[in-house]
């Protein structure tokens, strides 16, 4: 157990919808991340927020939105859902900034269908 | 480029050594990681060295890294069926927290 929480673990929905995921980083890591994994990309980085504050983009779609609050929890919220958004999608968490050997917790991920 | 290529599939005894390989681009890599995903389960760091390093052993795992050649590997020594799983190589460059992954290698351990 990496101490990071995701919720749902299953998400299925419709196209044209939105849905939020949920992670909770593990206690006293500020900063967060959010990783896409699906079978066309492998797996991608899309944002990582540090201390509420938006710190880096990947390849997250302008559909796609993140927010990270004063608790340090995190929510993706992902809009106008399409069939190719079907994933996995992984929050991280980890202490600190870039300092290398800042090691990123991986949390048990939400796999989300659009049919 | 971001590329980071791994073999897609690898599959050997019980009680042999496995080897992952992994191959990357961009030169201002400055650590390299080796990640587990067992089914259904989340990413799990099993080690990662620093890019001015050759070598890094931990237990059953070693960590050779080529930088000339943009080449890590990873060794399991005396591969269980528990090790069966996709291992993923990730970089981290200069300046940056995020990680590329690469293409995942899915170990099949066999009696």
């Amino acid at each position: 157990d990496s101490g990071v929480t995701q919720t749902p673990k299953h998400l299925i929905t419709a196209t044209g919808q939105r849905v939020t995921l949920r992670c909770s980083p593990r206690s006293g890591d500020l900063s967060v991340y959010w990783y896409q994994q699906s079978l066309d990309q492998g797996l991608q980085f899309l944002i990582q927020y540090y201390n509420g504050e938006e710190r880096a983009k990947g390849n997250i779609l302008e559909r796609f939105s993140a927010q990270q609050f004063p608790d340090l929890h995190s929510e993706l919220n992902l809009s106008s859902l399409e069939l190719g958004d079907s994933a996995l999608y992984f929050c991280a968490s980890s202490v600190a900034l870039g300092t290398g050997d800042n090691e990123q917790f991986f949390g048990p991920g939400t796999r989300l269908t659009v049919l | 480029g971001e590329d980071v290529e791994q073999s897609l599939f690898l599959s050997v005894r019980e009680g042999d050594s496995s080897v992952i390989n992994c191959t990357y681009t961009d030169s201002s890599s400055t650590y390299l990681y080796w990640y587990k995903q067992e089914p259904g389960a989340g990413l799990q760091l099993l080690t990662y060295i620093f890019s001015n390093m050759d070598m890094k052993q931990d237990q059953r795992l070693t960590v050779l890294l080529n930088k000339k050649d943009k080449h890590l590997s990873l060794r399991i020594a005396d591969t269980q069926t528990g090790d069966s799983a996709i291992y993923f190589c990730a970089e981290s460059r200069y300046n940056t927290d995020k990680l590329i992954f690469g293409t995942g290698t899915r170990l099949q351990v066999f009696p």
